[in-house]
């Protein structure tokens, strides 16, 4: 089955301990991205990437990395958590002109 | 600019009721749109799109059509169902000049449908 997988599904911690979210799509797919949902502010691109080794800062990068070292994986790095990134966070992909966007079933994280 | 705008929710609405939620964008070509639909707890999935002016997407019973000289792209469903509650929202992908663009939502409107 096509599918974005993202983990954990949720995730508590506290502020300044490094976490990271994986997201693996079957896809194929050369695009992938990170979103972070929050109420009244609809959806936010954290980072992006067009393919392996090539990624972009989207409207809200600060506080977060990424890396794209293989085709099929795009983790999200929170080096140093803090409160205001307590947050809905989602994956997504698509493959080359294909402009859907296949979504992953969300991270629900809090940074206490 | 490169903007999406929805009308703000939440919106309630009884079963078989009809449904329009407001989608205008800004850009300074033709870009692709998008509605997309998240169901609770999931993750948001592509409902329908439009690639050009005065084209119309539909799926599910839910339409939508392409308005170039109004810069708009409106949902509709003639009668809504209780499965229909959800938050939609609005993109929008490429018409900038700068060149391959990611995609841009809207701020998404929660539909509420009741028995």
């Amino acid at each position: 089955e096509a599918q974005v997988t993202q983990n954990p599904r949720y995730l508590i911690t506290v502020t300044g301990k490094k976490l990271t979210v994986t997201c693996s799509q079957n896809m194929n797919h050369e695009y992938m991205s990170w979103y972070r949902q929050d109420p009244g502010l609809g959806l936010r691109q954290i980072y992006y990437s067009m393919n392996v080794e090539v990624t972009d800062k989207g409207d809200v990068p600060e506080g977060y990395k990424v890396s794209r070292k293989e085709k099929r994986n795009f983790p999200l790095i929170l080096e140093s958590p803090s409160p205001n990134q307590t947050s809905l966070y989602f994956c997504a992909s698509s493959g080359g002109t294909n402009e859907k966007l296949f979504f992953g079933s969300g991270t629900q994280l809090s940074v206490l | 600019g490169n903007s999406v705008t929805q009308m703000e929710g939440p919106v309630t609405l009884s079963e078989e009721a009809f449904l329009t939620i407001n989608c205008t964008y800004t850009a300074t070509g033709y870009p692709s749109l998008f509605w997309y639909v998240q169901y609770p707890g999931e993750g948001l999935q592509l409902l329908l799109k439009a690639t050009k002016a005065d084209d119309k997407g539909s799926n599910k019973g839910f339409e939508a059509t392409y308005r170039k000289e109004t810069t708009s792209f409106h949902l509709e469903k003639g009668s809504v169902q209780v499965s229909d509650s959800a938050v939609y929202f609005c993109a929008k992908k490429g018409g900038v000049r700068s060149g391959n663009t990611p995609l841009v939502f809207g701020k998404g409107t929660r539909l509420s449908v009741i028995a």
